[in-house]
């Protein structure tokens, strides 16, 4: 079965960097989007970052565009966020999950969700 | 923007409820909607505005086009006692608010 299982997290500082990973498993890697969506209680859900089947267009929300940076490793069915000088408004829940890209842009199967905690 | 209605909901085991959401502009079928439960990643109920996906009870159904859809869920089980969320699944890739629904 089609599982996405996240590693990372935690408390970063401002203006330092974090990694958050997530590992797929179930499926074939290579042929599927994947994004990453944020949660808050404030905010709610907020599309943060996709990343094509293949790597080679990424996209993202203005709120981090220039800040943070999608990649994905198809040798360890991994993808990545990279998320540099986070701010205290990064703060969120922030899952991965798999895109359908066919009719529209939508999340099939999601990640369990890491905690994020921008914090000095 | 995506306004659901309402934003939150009460009913009892068996009831029958819809849930609304209006888009600011057209945008044909491209909505989805996800349910969540507390401490849960969303789960996937109906894309394509209408088409329910693979494993999802029949008793969930979504409708609607352009501005206006809609979730119907029938029949309601204690399990469907959640957070119901739409999104728009064309860039930008929007959510709405969310809709509680708790037993009444």
């Amino acid at each position: 079965q089609v599982r996405l299982v996240q590693s990372g997290g935690g408390v970063v500082q401002p203006g330092t960097s974090l990694t958050l990973s997530c590992e797929a498993s179930g499926y074939s890697f290579s042929d599927f989007a994947l994004d990453w969506i944020r949660q808050t209680p404030d905010k709610g859900l907020e599309w943060v970052a996709e990343i094509s089947y293949d790597g080679s267009n990424s996209y993202y929300a203005d709120s981090v565009k220039g800040r943070f940076t999608v990649s994905r490793d198809s040798s360890k069915n991994t993808m990545y966020l990279r998320m540099n000088s986070p701010r205290v408004d990064d703060t969120a829940v922030y899952f991965c999950a798999r895109g359908r890209v066919a009719h529209g842009d939508y999340f099939d199967f999601w990640g369990q969700g890491s905690l994020v905690v921008v914090s000095s | 923007q995506l306004t659901q209605s309402p934003a939150s909901l009460s009913a009892s085991v068996g009831e029958t409820v819809t849930i609304f959401c209006q888009a600011s502009q057209s945008i044909s079928t491209y909505l989805t909607w996800y349910q969540q439960t507390p401490g849960q990643a969303p789960r996937l109920l109906v894309h394509s505005a209408s088409t329910l996906q693979a494993g999802v009870p029949s008793r969930f159904s979504g409708g609607g086009s352009g501005t206006h859809f809609s979730l119907t869920i029938s029949n309601l089980r204690p399990e469907d006692f959640a957070t119901y969320y739409c999104q728009h699944s064309s860039r930008p890739l929007l959510f709405g608010r969310g809709t509680k629904l708790d037993i009444k």
